[in-house]
């Protein structure tokens, strides 16, 4: 059983489409989190989901959306792809009752726009 | 705000060679720290961790002591072998917002040779 699963695994697109990223856990945590890896390794938060309250936004452009239907999930929209959008992007979950517990991650969509 | 700040990579070693990797943070409250580490293709996943002041993580024959007077939680590992090559990243969680974000310093790369 994947704690974390994130699809598709690999995602090659033109600029200008519209795609989404989709996640599950399977932890019962009420927080999950996406993050953009970029070419250097640096993991930057794009979005947490608290109990399907969005609970940061850093500076992503609204092109990026997060979607939680029910507390397992959290998909990730993105219109009008950009070349700049090419990086790998995890999804992530954990308790937030707790900060002495990890995040566990998914294992990545690499997205590929071109 | 949160930050972790790490030695910058690559950090390249022969096998069994001892391994440092530094990790500083900046933390409002009491943070836990964290270190994950990264295998080609893979997502995150939990090296050890440490939850207080002076706690000792461990794990795979990586180690890492909570220093709260220099706010350090750098990793070590007495004898690397090549299937240690990886990227770490240091991490910590805290409180934002009521939730408990984790915040993830830029990543070292490790490459061990034969």
């Amino acid at each position: 059983d994947t704690a974390v699963s994130q699809t598709p695994k690999y995602l090659v697109t033109q600029m200008g489409n519209d795609k989404s990223i989709k996640c599950e856990q399977n932890l019962g945590h009420d927080t999950m989190y996406w993050y953009k890896q970029d070419s250097k390794k640096f993991l930057k938060i794009m979005f947490s989901y608290n109990n399907k309250e969005l609970i940061i936004n850093e500076t992503v452009p609204n092109r990026f959306s997060p979607k939680s239907p029910d507390k397992a999930h959290l998909n990730l929209h993105i219109n009008s792809l950009e070349l700049g959008d090419s990086a790998v992007y995890f999804c992530a979950s954990s308790p937030s009752k707790t900060g002495a517990t990890e995040a566990f991650f998914g294992q990545g969509t690499r997205l590929t726009v071109v | 705000g949160n930050s972790v700040t790490q030695m910058e990579g690559p950090v390249t070693l022969s096998e069994e060679a001892f391994l440092t990797i530094n990790c500083t943070y900046t933390a409002t409250g009491y943070p836990s720290l964290f270190w994950y580490v990264q295998y080609p293709g893979e997502g995150l996943q939990l090296l050890l961790k440490a939850t207080k002041a002076d706690d000792k993580g461990s794990n795979k024959g990586f180690e890492a002591t909570y220093r709260k007077e220099t706010t350090s939680f750098h990793l070590e590992k007495g004898s690397v072998q090549v299937s240690d090559s990886a990227v770490y990243f240091c991490a910590l969680r805290t409180t934002s917002g009521g939730s408990y974000i984790p915040t993830f310093g830029r990543g070292t790369s490790l490459i061990v040779h034969p």
